[in-house]
């Protein structure tokens, strides 16, 4: 599997982009970048994904570098319902790249919004 | 429709007794999945179902049974746990298990503590 690494915690102003980077240097080809996030006590949210292009949804963007190493999730006006643990995934493929399982998660950033 | 229901939503038990954890979806999902998750630690996975057949065991301990009686309901058969067990035991789904950028969905979970 490709690893990711995110800072723990976060912390960002209501009413402000919040940024999210995630690093995933060991990525391969057709590897996917997937963002979750887990609002306390309750289960895991999908937010986004993308493979190599910039990815736009209501919720978020993602930005993935030219190089797939590292990503950014961008919250572009971030509000105290926002706070929560975002997860970046590299959901695995198989060897011969037909088909994907498991979604494994890693340790997450806390990310705080404050007032 | 785009909820995975869980049930209970808490459950304590003793480590003689025999009790179940349910999920279902009427998405029309035909992979559903266990995660387990312990406090302040990452979802981590369990089982998958793929068109009701067991398709990943996460090396899961015998003590937990799991069971996909049809396409939208999954079961978890809990006998003997130890107190170690305590956990958010989350379900998801997702259109298939092998559909490249599928997101899942996720419950709420059921948290269980085993005295």
């Amino acid at each position: 599997d490709a690893k990711t690494t995110q800072p723990p915690s976060m912390d960002c102003a209501e009413g402000r982009a919040a940024n999210l980077p995630c690093n995933h240097s060991t990525i391969s080809g057709n590897e996917y970048v997937y963002w979750y996030r887990q609002i306390h006590s309750q289960g895991p949210q999908y937010i986004i994904h993308g493979l190599k292009n910039n990815e736009t949804n209501e919720m978020a963007s993602l930005i993935i570098t030219e190089d797939r190493k590292s990503s950014t999730l961008i919250l572009p006006h971030a509000t105290l319902r926002d706070t929560a643990v975002y997860y970046c995934i590299v959901r695995e493929r198989n060897a011969g790249g037909t088909s994907y399982g498991k979604l494994t998660f890693g340790q997450g950033t806390i990310l705080t919004v404050h007032p | 429709d785009t909820e995975v229901t869980q049930t209970p939503k808490h459950l304590v038990m003793g480590m003689t007794n025999k009790k179940s954890l349910k999920c279902e979806q009427h998405m029309g999902h035909r992979a559903m999945y266990w995660y387990k998750q312990k406090a302040k630690k990452p979802p981590e996975l369990m089982f998958v179902y793929s068109y009701e057949k067991l398709s990943i065991n996460e090396s899961v301990p015998s003590r937990f049974s799991p069971e996909c009686p049809n396409s939208s309901l999954l079961n978890l058969h809990l006998h003997a746990l130890q107190p170690e067990d305590s956990a958010l035991y989350l379900c998801a789904s997702s259109r298939t298990q092998w559909e490249r950028g599928g997101e899942l969905f996720f419950g709420e979970g059921s948290r269980l503590t085993v005295l």
